[in-house]
């Protein structure tokens, strides 16, 4: 059983490009978190999915931030026309369900974006 | 402010002794997560407690969960070189307005362990 996985690793765009994160959640899982961490810093909330759903975009930022998980294939958090301040490393979790006691998550081991 | 907040931000020891960290939370919580980052590396999940349970061990890990006193501690005996982390705990205990809990993390204890 594959943990989260997330590609790519490392992503390095222009500024003003635009950068696709994606993330494979654990078998059988069906709710993906995507967290942010700028260096020296802690985890980020941005946004929660279930499959097709987004249930909570909170931490998000409204614009240019974009995130998906459709019913077949990965999690896709989008960000378009990429600043500097965007660098940053780009976490993703799963878990199995969200209320009650299985609210154990997992993690990807990060997408690392830099904007140059 | 974030949900959980962990105590002390930084901390420095000599190899072999105690490491102790806090954290503290504000909402009721079904269980918390404690994790491990290496400098430049994923999230390493160490252990999770339920919110009726009040201690958990794992290897030198001992966790503490007081929900009256909505904390938890960490605390990793005889420490090692190798332990030297950001340790960060997470909960699920945030709600959105749908209902919907989320997994929200403090922002870390940086921890130095010495040889």
């Amino acid at each position: 059983n594959a943990g989260v996985m997330q590609n790519p690793r490392h992503l390095v765009r222009r500024r003003g490009q635009e950068a696709r994160l994606r993330c494979s959640p654990m078998k059988g899982h069906s709710h993906v978190y995507w967290y942010r961490q700028l260096p020296e810093e802690g985890l980020k909330f941005m946004v929660y999915l279930q499959k097709e759903n987004i249930i909570d975009e909170s931490g998000m930022p409204k614009e240019r931030f974009s995130a998906e998980f459709p019913k077949e294939g990965p999690s896709i958090l989008r960000i378009q026309q990429v600043v500097r301040g965007d660098s940053a490393a780009y976490f993703c979790a799963s878990s199995l369900a969200t209320v009650g006691r299985n609210t154990e998550a997992f993690f990807g081991q990060g997408t690392r974006l830099t904007v140059v | 402010s974030q949900q959980g907040e962990e105590d002390p931000q930084a901390l420095s020891i000599q190899e072999g002794e105690n490491a102790t960290m806090n954290c503290s939370y504000k909402t009721s919580i079904n269980n918390l997560q404690w994790y491990r980052q290496n400098s430049g590396r994923g999230l390493v999940h160490l252990i999770l407690i339920r919110s009726n349970e009040r201690e958990k061990h794992s290897g030198r890990l001992r966790v503490t969960l007081d929900t009256s006193k909505k904390s938890s501690s960490l605390l990793i005996t005889a420490s090692r070189a190798a332990d030297t982390a950001s340790y960060f705990c997470a909960t699920d205990g945030e709600r959105n307005s749908g209902g919907y809990q989320k997994v929200t993390f403090g922002t870390g204890t940086k921890l130095q362990v010495i040889p």
